[in-house]
């Protein structure tokens, strides 16, 4: 069974710092990768996804993915308060769109 | 933006008594899931579907079972609720594969 895990556990950040944050998996045949990014009280909302090795850039985000070493990661430019919440990485593969997620890291951006 | 609707926002029940949480979407939507969250887990796969009139097994499905009656709808059931059933249920839909879920506002279950 996948096993997905995040690091660190939580992060306080100054605003205007850049922001690095953690995701290893088990499972090799693993297909598809992503962030969720969680306010507090409110439902989990995609930030964005990767599919195979490489970097993509969103904007302030980053996302690296290199498969054979079982990592992905995401990083935030010039973190905002508005950046403050709970992330959680999630993996995925097969056809029915199953993901596992990680326990999630929270992060503080202090203004 | 895809809409999906979590009923009852929150709930108490006794233990050994029936829950039902229920979901709808509204984005023609063919997958559907149910997770729980508690600290430090993370959100944990209970059940899903990928068309109505069926469910799939997830990672932690003991004690819960579910219902997809219509592509809309898509209920979880506690037949007999346990303390360790205390969480934040989310329902979540997809168009399908490695599409992004779309999640509901969650249901706060406290089992007393």
């Amino acid at each position: 069974q996948q096993n997905v895990q995040q690091s660190p556990e939580s992060l306080i950040v100054p605003e205007g710092a850049r922001t690095s944050l953690n995701c290893t998996f088990s499972d090799s045949a693993s297909q598809y990768f992503w962030w969720y990014r969680q306010h507090s009280g409110k439902a989990p909302k995609a930030l964005m996804s990767i599919f195979s090795n490489g970097e993509k850039e969103e904007g302030r985000f980053t996302i690296h993915l290199n498969k054979a070493s079982l990592h992905f990661s995401l990083h935030i430019r010039d973190s905002q308060p508005s950046d403050s919440a709970l992330y959680l990485c999630a993996v995925g593969s097969g056809s029915f769109n199953k993901l596992t997620f990680g326990a999630g890291t929270r992060l503080a951006v202090c203004p | 933006e895809a809409a999906v609707t979590q009923s009852p926002r929150s709930k108490v029940a006794v233990t050994g008594g029936k829950v039902t949480l229920s979901c709808h979407q509204t984005n023609n939507h063919d997958y559907m899931y149910w997770y729980r969250q508690d600290t430090g887990h993370g959100l944990r796969l209970i059940h899903y579907s990928y068309v109505a009139d069926s469910t799939e097994k997830g990672d932690i499905p003991d004690g819960y079972k579910a219902s997809r009656p219509s592509q809309e709808n898509f209920s979880l059931i506690l037949e007999l609720a346990s303390l360790s059933q205390t969480a934040v249920y989310f329902c979540a839909s997809s168009e399908g594969f490695a599409e992004t879920l779309y999640f509901g506002s969650g249901t706060r279950l406290t089992v007393l």
